[in-house]
């Protein structure tokens, strides 16, 4: 059926070192929401992207979305063991189905 | 502003018990959404109540069901227990109904033995 997929699952990395997670969803989107889940927490919303191409920067946290609304990306520069969580996409897939989450990208920081 | 609220945080039954689980939403917010998630399958959308409607309802076996009170809290319903009904159990707010950006309250870590 109709999905959004994440990857990478895991992502190892030392601190310091960039990190990417990249989403695709097997229809358009009408937009796209990122979250964050710290361990043993619960998703918190980061950010929301509407517009095709669009481009939002947060901190030390870029977010895009793809020129056909179908695909996104986060990436985090330079990681800090702050950024330690499982980040999660989610687009409205389906229309009247809620919003359906990808698997998650769990970052796991090395010091 | 306090936030999403869920009640109880943990819960242990066995096979065949039912459940209630219950969320307070933001104050002002009137839609509630419930996800179930596991290691295995994620985070995934069980229903969406707005103003003590149903409006969209994930593909889950009608074991599960929910409802919205005139203050917007929200219960959701699992009777007879599975051992896959093991989950943590999400309930997440919004302002309006529809797709809106998500306040997730802490969960409800429900196990079933």
């Amino acid at each position: 059926g109709q999905q959004v997929m994440q990857i990478p699952q895991y992502q190892h990395v030392q601190e310091g070192e960039d990190f990417t997670t990249y989403c695709n969803s097997s229809t358009t989107l009408s937009n796209i929401q990122w979250y964050k889940q710290r361990p043993g927490g619960h998703p918190v919303f980061l950010i929301q992207l509407v517009k095709s191409g669009e481009v939002k920067k947060q901190k030390r946290l870029t977010f895009q979305f793809g020129e056909a609304k179908k695909n996104s990306s986060l990436h985090i520069t330079a990681t800090q063991t702050t950024d330690v969580g499982t980040y999660f996409c989610a687009g409205p897939i389906g229309g009247a189905d809620g919003l359906t989450f990808g698997k998650g990208t769990h970052l796991i920081i090395q010091p | 502003k306090a936030g999403v609220t869920q009640t109880p945080r943990y819960l242990i039954k066995t096979r065949g018990q039912q459940v209630t689980l219950s969320c307070s939403p933001i104050s002002g917010h009137r839609s509630v959404s419930w996800y179930q998630q596991t290691p295995g399958q994620g985070l995934q959308f069980l229903f969406e109540y707005f103003s003590e409607t149903q409006r969209n309802k994930g593909n889950f076996p009608g074991r599960f069901s929910g409802r919205q009170f005139s203050n917007s809290r929200s219960e959701m319903n699992v009777s007879t227990l599975e051992l896959g009904d093991s989950a943590l159990y999400l309930c997440a707010s919004s302002s309006r109904g529809g797709i809106q950006t998500l306040h997730f309250g802490n969960g409800t870590r429900l196990t079933v033995t």
